[in-house]
């Protein structure tokens, strides 16, 4: 039973391809989040939703866009694809939106663009 | 986010021993959190502190809230090689963000 699994676990793309990812959790969760994290391990925000909206938006380029259909599901869009995205993106959710209260993260995607 | 500040960056411990990693920030937060990261996976929860001055423990892992708000510590008594990976601790501010530490790297030497 995956509480919160994403989708696909590896991406190799060429620069300037668009992609997306796919994230689902299954706890009954309020609100998501996507997180990247660099070669130094470092993890960072990028967005939150909550019921569908957005409440956190870090600085990320507007060639990344989240969508989230339903409470369930926050997918992220990525356009032409630059070397710099090369990370491990991580899906998470929690209850309520208090910024990553316990939240419970995915296996994550590590994306390679060459 | 807040800036934390997570020490050490990586250690080797013995098996059987007790060992600490702390976090400290300028920031005050109103939640401290401790997860683990293995290879390949995504991190996973160890242990939630909510008031300033708390205690708590989970199986062999012991964290605490500073009575400050700017700092915690996780404690690992009697370490397995199965400790093996990386800690974060995150806070939370009042603007309702998660911020993470760099991580300690926590590898047992058998």
């Amino acid at each position: 039973d995956t509480a919160v699994s994403q989708t696909p676990k590896y991406l190799v793309t060429q620069m300037g391809n668009d992609k997306s990812i796919k994230c689902e959790q299954n706890l009954g969760h309020d609100t998501m989040y996507w997180y990247k994290q660099d070669s130094k391990k470092f993890l960072k925000i990028m967005f939150s939703y909550n019921n569908k909206e957005l409440i956190i938006n870090e600085t990320v380029p507007n060639r990344f866009s989240p969508k989230s259909p339903d409470k369930a599901h926050l997918n992220l869009h990525i356009n032409s694809l630059e070397l710099g995205d090369s990370a491990v993106y991580f899906c998470a959710s929690s209850q309520g939106w208090t910024g990553g209260t316990e939240a419970f993260f995915g296996q994550g995607t590590r994306l390679t663009v060459v | 986010g807040q800036q934390l500040n997570q020490s050490p960056q990586s250690m080797f411990i013995q098996e059987g021993e007790d060992v600490s990693m702390n976090c400290t920030s300028s920031s005050i937060f109103n939640t401290w959190l401790w997860y683990k990261q293995d290879p390949g996976e995504g991190p996973v929860l160890l242990i939630a502190l909510y008031k300033a001055g708390e205690l708590t423990s989970n199986g062999r892992l012991t964290a605490q809230f500073g009575i400050t708000r700017k700092d915690s510590f996780l404690n690992i008594s009697a370490s397995i090689p199965s400790d093996v990976g990386i800690y974060f601790c995150a806070g939370l501010t009042n603007d309702y963000k998660l911020s993470f530490g760099a991580g300690t790297t926590v590898t047992v030497r058998a």
